[in-house]
């Protein structure tokens, strides 16, 4: 089993509408977790991070439920600008290196 | 605008050639990583430099290897290419490891 599972994706929506990516983690020690989005061809980018329950910041609201070791992030709102790939992120290891999930790719459909 | 710069953007190298790569992180960051990101994929953990020691590695071999510089520059240096190297590789710099990592925009290896 993969350190960190994604959402296969793609997700495909209309601007406006609400989605939700799910990321599954298997080291029960890991005590936070980062979003980040990565736009074609670019370096990713850190969008929110999650230390406790859980975190939000405008349309964007990230979920950690530590029992069943799962995180999600959800986009109220779509816009155009949030076609991107997510990437779920664990830091972990004795260097706290960050162990990225595979990603999932968004499209905002106008 | 990142404040954490790699170069070249993109190179071409032949297989069996060796190749370094340079990342120039933000000032005050003594932690600097490098990941491997192949098409398609998440970014893969290949190292990380802690004040100038390397205090964690992946799974990759001895071939990848990298220096870190006083001057929070660092590189990542690449022997014997192989045709599966080709990749996009991130370096990727941090304050403290709860402050998250700040990417640079990569370079882009193609080995042919």
């Amino acid at each position: 089993r993969k350190e960190v599972e994604q959402d296969p994706g793609p997700f495909n929506v209309p601007e406006g509408a609400t989605v939700a990516f799910n990321c599954t983690y298997s080291n029960s020690a890991s005590q936070s977790f980062f979003w980040y989005r990565q736009d074609c061809r670019k370096e990713p980018k850190l969008l929110m991070s999650v230390y406790s329950s859980g975190n939000e910041d405008g349309r964007f609201t990230a979920q950690l439920n530590r029992a069943s070791q799962y995180i999600s992030l959800l986009i109220r709102d779509s816009k155009l600008s949030d076609s991107a790939t997510y990437l779920c992120v664990s830091p972990s290891g004795s260097a706290r290196q960050l162990t990225f999930g595979s990603g999932t790719q968004l499209t905002v459909l106008p | 605008e990142t404040g954490v710069t790699q170069s070249p953007t993109h190179l071409i190298k032949t297989r069996g050639q060796q190749v370094t790569l340079r990342c120039s992180s933000q000032s005050g960051h003594n932690t600097v990583s490098w990941y491997q990101q192949a098409l398609g994929q998440g970014p893969q953990f290949i190292f990380q430099y802690y004040r100038e020691e390397e205090n964690g590695r992946g799974n990759f071999p001895p071939r990848f290897s990298g220096l870190q510089f006083p001057n929070y520059s660092s590189e990542l240096n690449v022997n014997a290419l192989e045709l599966d190297d080709s990749a996009l590789y991130l370096c990727a710099s941090s304050l403290t490891d709860t402050s998250g990592y700040t990417f640079g925009s990569g370079t882009r290896l193609t080995v042919v």
